[in-house]
């Protein structure tokens, strides 16, 4: 079945710190790929996509993710986090056909002074 | 802008009773899902739809029902409501670059 994996549950991090949120999906062929930022109380934003071609993508924030096939991963980065980081993500894949989107289970990020 | 509009953002319900929850798009697109959210638990994809009066089970299916008769909505049923079913329910559609547009949501008490 297809499915997302986020292994971490909660991270902490230090203000200026760098960052790196792990993804795992299964698939039968390569999705489309997703992070979703979720601040307390507020709806879901897009940081950033994988479809196709380059690897490492950059998004908005200054977040960015890789993609690797081997790995089946598509693990977010951010070279310092900032304390207003804190809140959950998310990430998520949809089959090429632009149907089903899945999401994974969410890692909250937590910024300590 | 993409605007996906859920018709309630709060409703409190009895067990049994017949809910609905609406959602309508306003960008012509194809496919529009439904989710629920829950603590620990992320998005989890209660049904999706990709056409008018096409439906396709997600992942927890159980206890709701969808109707798609037109492109711009998508309504979420549960027949008889029960407090496991107590949650957030998010609608979302894609655009056509995959870009997932979603409601303010609908937090939904079963008592």
């Amino acid at each position: 079945a297809q499915s997302v994996t986020q292994p971490d549950i909660h991270i902490t991090v230090s203000e200026g710190a760098s960052l790196e949120l792990r993804c795992n999906y299964s698939y039968g062929a390569t999705p489309y790929l997703f992070w979703y930022v979720q601040s307390p109380g507020q709806g879901l934003q897009l940081l950033l996509k994988y479809f196709s071609g380059d690897t490492l993508v950059q998004g908005i924030k200054g977040f960015e993710a890789e993609f690797k096939r081997s790995q089946s991963s598509f693990n977010l980065r951010k070279p310092s986090v900032h304390w207003s980081d804190a809140a959950e993500y998310f990430c998520a894949a949809m089959n090429t056909g632009f149907q089903k989107l899945v999401f994974g289970t969410g890692t909250r990020l937590l910024v300590s002074p | 802008d993409v605007k996906v509009t859920q018709s309630s953002r709060y409703l409190v319900k009895r067990t049994g009773e017949k809910v609905f929850l609406e959602c309508v798009q306003d960008m012509d697109h194809e496919n529009m899902f439904w989710y629920r959210q829950d603590p620990g638990l992320g998005l989890r994809l209660i049904y999706f739809s990709y056409d008018v009066k096409m439906k396709e089970k997600g992942d927890i299916p159980e206890g709701y029902s969808v109707s798609r008769e037109k492109k711009e909505r998508f309504s979420l049923i549960l027949e008889s409501a029960s407090t496991n079913q107590t949650s957030m329910y998010l609608c979302a559609s894609p655009d056509r670059t995959g870009e997932l547009f979603f409601g303010e949501g609908s937090r939904l008490t079963v008592l």
